[in-house]
Formats: C-alpha cells, sequence, structure tokens
C-alpha cells in the first residue's frame, strides 16, 4: 500500500509533554491506531480513534485527528523515561484485506532524564 | 493467561532449509495475520486468515506458505523461496466481524545464513 508517514525520530526531556505526527494516506480508513513496541518485543495497542471522532483522551495519551488533512498526532502527557520505545501510527485502508493494518515506518522516542 | 504466543524467540537456519515460525492465541479470535518487520521498517503483510480453513496473500506473501487447520493456530512456513529471510517476525490476531482492535505477540526474529 502507499506509504504513512511519520517522522523517524524525537527526543524529549522527561516530564516535558511528546507530541507524535502521522500523515495516513486513505480517507476511507474508519479507524487509526497507535502501537509502542519495546526493543525486541511486540507491538502494544496503545489507543485507537474512529474517524469521526477529532480528539480521544486516555489518562496520559491525546490523539488527536485533522481528517481534512489525514493528519494524526499522539501526545504523551508529563513522558517517563520508561515511554522510550518506537511508536507507530497504522491505518486500516478497507476491508478488502481482513481488516490488516498499513502501518508507518515508526518513531523512536527518546526520554532523556 | 489470554494471550499470542510465537515460538520460539530467536531461530537460525542456513540458507537452503525451510522454516515453520509458531503462533498460537487462546482468545478465540477468528482472524489472524503474519507481518514482517525489517529494521528502520514499519510492518509489511505477508498472510492472513479471517477464518479456519481459509486464509489469503497479503503484500509480500512470495516465498511464504500458512496453515490453518485450527482457529488457535496459524504457523508461517519460510521456504527456501523467500530471497531475504531474515526478518523479525509478528503475528497478531482480531476478534472477526467488525472489531478492529488487533492484537501482536511477541515476535520471532530469523536469522538465516
Amino acid at each position: 500500500g502507499e506509504d504513512v508517514e511519520q517522522s523517524l525520530f524525537l527526543s524529549v526531556r522527561e516530564g516535558d509533554s511528546s507530541v507524535i505526527n502521522c500523515t495516513y494516506t486513505d480517507s476511507s480508513s474508519t479507524y487509526l491506531y497507535w502501537y509502542k513496541q519495546e526493543p525486541g518485543a511486540g507491538l502494544q495497542l496503545l489507543t485507537y480513534i474512529f474517524s469521526n471522532m477529532d480528539m480521544k483522551q486516555d489518562q496520559r495519551l491525546t490523539v488527536l485527528l485533522n481528517k481534512k488533512d489525514k493528519h494524526l498526532s499522539l501526545r504523551i502527557a508529563d513522558t517517563q523515561t520508561g515511554d522510550s520505545a518506537i511508536y507507530f501510527c497504522a491505518e486500516d485502508p478497507n476491508s478488502n484485506s481482513g481488516y490488516a493494518l498499513n502501518f508507518g515506518k515508526g518513531t523512536s522516542l527518546l526520554v532523556t532524564p | 493467561d489470554g494471550g499470542i504466543t510465537q515460538s520460539p524467540k530467536y531461530l537460525f537456519r542456513k540458507e537452503g532449509q525451510n522454516v515453520t515460525l509458531s503462533c498460537e492465541q487462546n482468545l478465540n479470535h477468528d482472524a489472524m495475520y503474519w507481518y514482517r518487520q525489517d529494521p528502520g521498517q514499519g510492518l509489511r503483510l505477508i498472510y492472513y486468515s479471517q477464518i479456519v480453513n481459509d486464509f489469503q496473500k497479503g503484500d509480500i506473501a512470495e516465498g511464504y506458505s500458512v496453515s490453518r487447520e485450527k482457529k488457535e493456530s496459524f504457523p508461517l512456513t519460510v521456504t527456501s523461496a523467500q530471497k531475504n529471510p531474515t526478518a523479525f517476525y509478528l503475528c497478531a490476531s482480531r476478534v472477526g466481524g467488525t472489531a478492529r482492535e488487533q492484537y501482536f505477540g511477541p515476535g520471532t526474529r530469523l536469522t538465516v545464513t
């Protein structure tokens, strides 16, 4: 499929907010997802947003969706060193591939003390 | 404990040998997926199955084969026809129907020399 775009790296200080951005490709995507991957591990589903929503908040995580620009962001408040990981944005473009996800290349988040 | 297990975590093979990666889930999920991850890359879909005894090719199915004889199991065989088999392989599952959350196993790192 076409590329879901994410910036590759982000470095923040502990306690600051992190904002990870993503541009997706398919305006028909019904859901958009954020996954977290720690070194050598599988992907952990962090949160997802339905395409008719503008915002979703879940504890320290806030997802913003701009459907017109096909832009998705993940804000992590009060970022901790344990948040250091790779964050993947994903879309599910259509049901023709069994709702398989189309992923970006991931953003490596480094949280420094 | 409910979840997705993949074994082994690390697998080493000589070039020219077929190798089978295991994926088992006890979540009673109908749909299962295999993705491949290369360094600095997003995940790419190899095969998916929405129901027992049925599976479909994903974007990069060449050199791979799967079976889905049981609901809980979706093994992936990497054949000698796969040109660059060294990668991190991730299995995922989804409840089925129109439910969208997809959950991942811990992954298997395959090294072929």
